[in-house]
């Protein structure tokens, strides 16, 4: 059953704590995105990686670091850096500019 | 920089009523991505336009890509309760980078 997951569902981070989202695809896709969903609001891009060992950060990628040692994963990792990180985490494959397969998402609360 | 602004951002229809929804980006796309996220969800591929003009139709739901490769929009006839979600259209920008609407939020009353 090929498709993209994500975990945890939900995460919880204390005031200087990093935390580290997984993202995992076997759809062999060589392009993989992280984005960050508000309330109400549309998908801005973190990072992107379009192939193994690179990426590119997008609009937000400010408190926010990734890691791409292997085509099936691509971590996220929220750093105390980022002051506001409450939201919907979104990871995304595809084959180039074609369709993205997005994960179910995480959602990161700050205690 | 790149923008795709979609309008309207809320839209409130009584079932039974049709739907539209614009998207327009500041930049000539190579093709067009809509995407549905229902409440709690996450984006769900509907369909992709690549010709300049192209209309493609998925039953009640009718997707245009503009001349100029610049807008599009959706249309839904005759909306149904699970129409109920955001919908979000999206481009390829350099280096695979996509760029996402700001998205149309659909409630249908039943």
């Amino acid at each position: 059953d090929g498709g993209i997951t994500q975990s945890p569902k939900y995460l919880f981070r204390k005031e200087g704590q990093n935390v580290t989202l997984s993202c995992e695809q076997n759809l062999n896709h060589d392009a993989m995105y992280w984005y960050r969903q508000d309330p109400g609001q549309g998908l801005r891009l973190i990072y992107y990686s379009q192939i193994v060992n690179d990426f590119q950060k997008g609009d937000i990628a400010e408190g926010y670091s990734v890691s791409r040692e292997k085509k099936e994963s691509f971590p996220l990792t929220v750093t105390s850096a980022q002051k506001n990180p409450t939201a919907f985490y979104l990871c995304a494959s595809s084959i180039g500019e074609e369709t993205q397969y997005f994960g179910p998402g995480t959602r990161l609360l700050v205690l | 920089g790149q923008q795709v602004m979609q309008i309207p951002q809320y839209q409130h229809v009584q079932e039974g009523e049709d739907f539209t929804t614009y998207c327009n980006s500041s930049t000539t796309l190579s093709n067009i991505q809509w995407y549905k996220q229902r409440p709690g969800g996450h984006p769900v591929f509907l369909i992709q336009l690549v010709k300049s003009g192209e209309v493609k139709k998925q039953k009640r739901l009718t997707f245009q890509f503009g001349e100029a490769k610049k807008n599009s929009s959706l249309h839904i006839t005759a909306t149904q309760t699970t129409d109920v979600g955001t919908y979000f259209c999206a481009g390829p920008v350099t280096g695979n980078q996509f760029y996402f609407g700001t998205g149309t939020s659909l409630t249908v009353i039943p």
